[in-house]
């Protein structure tokens, strides 16, 4: 059983650029939420995705998008990206049945804005 | 969600136990606790979670005070590769409004030496 993924692990891009991020949720997980760690803190929520929409937001700018597909799959979409986007990007997932679910971590994707 | 208390640091010998403690006065019935660890650019790792019960896995043991303002994770035989930040936190259950989003606090940096 394959745990969360995520694709690419390491990237580079330029300030202005536009970056996609994706990620597979655990077998069986319908949720999918989006982290970013900046270097030295703590993960800060951005945004989950349910029933491919976006259910829950954190304060991030509407650079931040994000879409989850019909097979829970989802995308982490930032525009004009600016230095201060560098970080760690975390994709969570979990489920909505039951209660107490875990929600586990992905890898995560290193972005380095130049 | 309610916010967690923890220590900044704490050491621990190898082979001996580490407990780890985390305060949540203001939890709620519908929450639950939760601890994950983060190891150097690595993605959270779930530990275990409890809601009023004492918990145990392969991991680690999650004892719960009675009244639930604080808890302790115990690893009971540490490795240095546990040497990680851990965050405690409290997470609405699956059926809450706030579920699946994550607030991490600056963790406790766990250091197990030889």
């Amino acid at each position: 059983d394959a745990g969360v993924t995520q694709s690419p692990t390491h990237l580079i891009k330029t300030r202005g650029q536009q970056v996609t991020l994706r990620c597979s949720p655990k077998s069986g997980h319908d949720t999918v939420s989006w982290y970013q760690q900046a270097l030295g803190q703590g993960p800060q929520f951005i945004f989950q995705y349910y029933e491919e929409e976006e259910r829950q937001r954190g304060n991030f700018p509407d650079r931040f998008s994000g879409h989850q597909f019909p097979n829970y799959s989802s995308e982490l979409n930032v525009n004009a990206l600016l230095l201060g986007d560098s970080a760690l990007y975390l994709c969570a997932s979990s489920s909505t049945g039951g209660f107490g679910n875990t929600i586990y971590f992905g890898e995560g994707s290193w972005l380095t804005v130049v | 969600d309610a916010k967690t208390t923890q220590p900044t640091s704490m050491d621990c010998a190898e082979g001996r136990a580490a407990n780890l403690p985390c305060n949540h006065s203001t939890i709620s019935g519908n929450e639950y606790v939760y601890w994950y660890r983060q190891i150097h650019s690595q993605g959270p790792q779930y530990i275990i979670h409890g809601l009023k019960n004492n918990e145990t896995n392969e991991m680690a043991s999650l004892i719960i005070t009675e009244d639930r303002k604080s808890s302790t994770l115990i690893l009971p035989h540490a490795t240095l590769r546990d040497t990680a930040v851990y965050y405690c936190i409290v997470i609405q259950h699956a059926g809450g409004t706030s579920y699946g989003k994550l607030t991490f606090g600056q963790g406790t940096i766990l250091t197990v030496h030889p």
